[in-house]
């Protein structure tokens, strides 16, 4: 089982639609990160956070430490957002880096 | 000026080969990072250098083994390639190894033949 989850594996939206993308983790963390896939290739960094919310743009990243769950949400979301999103945690203990095996979005004008 | 850089982005050769992939950047950072995403997209880390210490191994093959001849560069270098090694490679460096945000290279895609 993996120590990261995330759901949906898929999501297709209509542009200009709320989207919410779930992750959970099995281990105490220090960090969890969203990470954007383009479909080019290229990974972007989007958010760490270790506790309550951060917002860049129409983006938004919550995490609740006791539930062991961060949501990525997108407001008025936009074809350019198609991406896939990957969540991913560093845990308390040792240096190992887990990831979730990513959501693809796919918003159609 | 590109962050994190790799070289090359695409490399095609035979099994049996040997092959190195190389990673610079020009952050100040003192952590880089050597990830592999299969063909499921799924991500992986391979390797992690600290200030040019390796801090993480993680179960990788011998054939692969990573380079960091001071903190801006890490390279990989991959001995008798298989197909199985057919992946994107991704690069990355933080701040530090404490969970900082990661910035990645664009990728080297390596196709095994």
């Amino acid at each position: 089982k993996n120590e990261v989850e995330q759901s949906p594996q898929n999501l297709t939206a209509q542009e200009g639609e709320f989207i919410t993308i779930n992750c959970s983790y099995s281990v105490g963390i220090s960090a969890l990160h969203w990470l954007q896939q383009h479909p080019g290739g290229g990974i972007v960094s989007l958010f760490m956070l270790s506790s309550g919310k951060k917002k860049h743009g129409r983006l938004i990243a919550t995490i609740n430490i006791q539930e062991k769950h961060s949501s990525l949400h997108i407001t008025a979301s936009h074809p350019r957002d198609s991406a896939v999103y990957i969540c991913a945690v560093t845990p308390n203990t040792g240096n190992q880096f887990y990831f979730g095996t990513g959501t693809s979005l796919t918003v159609i004008p | 000026d590109t962050a994190v850089s790799q070289t090359p982005k695409y490399l095609v050769t035979q099994m049996g080969n040997d092959k190195s992939i190389k990673c610079e950047q020009n952050l100040g950072h003192d952590t880089m990072y050597w990830y592999k995403q299969d063909s499921k997209k799924f991500l992986k880390i391979m390797f992690s250098y600290n200030n040019k210490e390796l801090i993480i191994n993680e179960t990788v093959p011998n054939r692969f083994s990573p380079k960091s001849p001071d903190k801006a560069h890490l390279n990989l270098h991959i001995n008798s390639l298989e197909l199985g090694d057919s992946a994107v490679y991704f690069c990355a460096s933080s701040q530090s190894i404490a969970g900082d945000t990661q910035y990645f290279g664009p990728g080297t895609r390596l196709t095994v033949l």
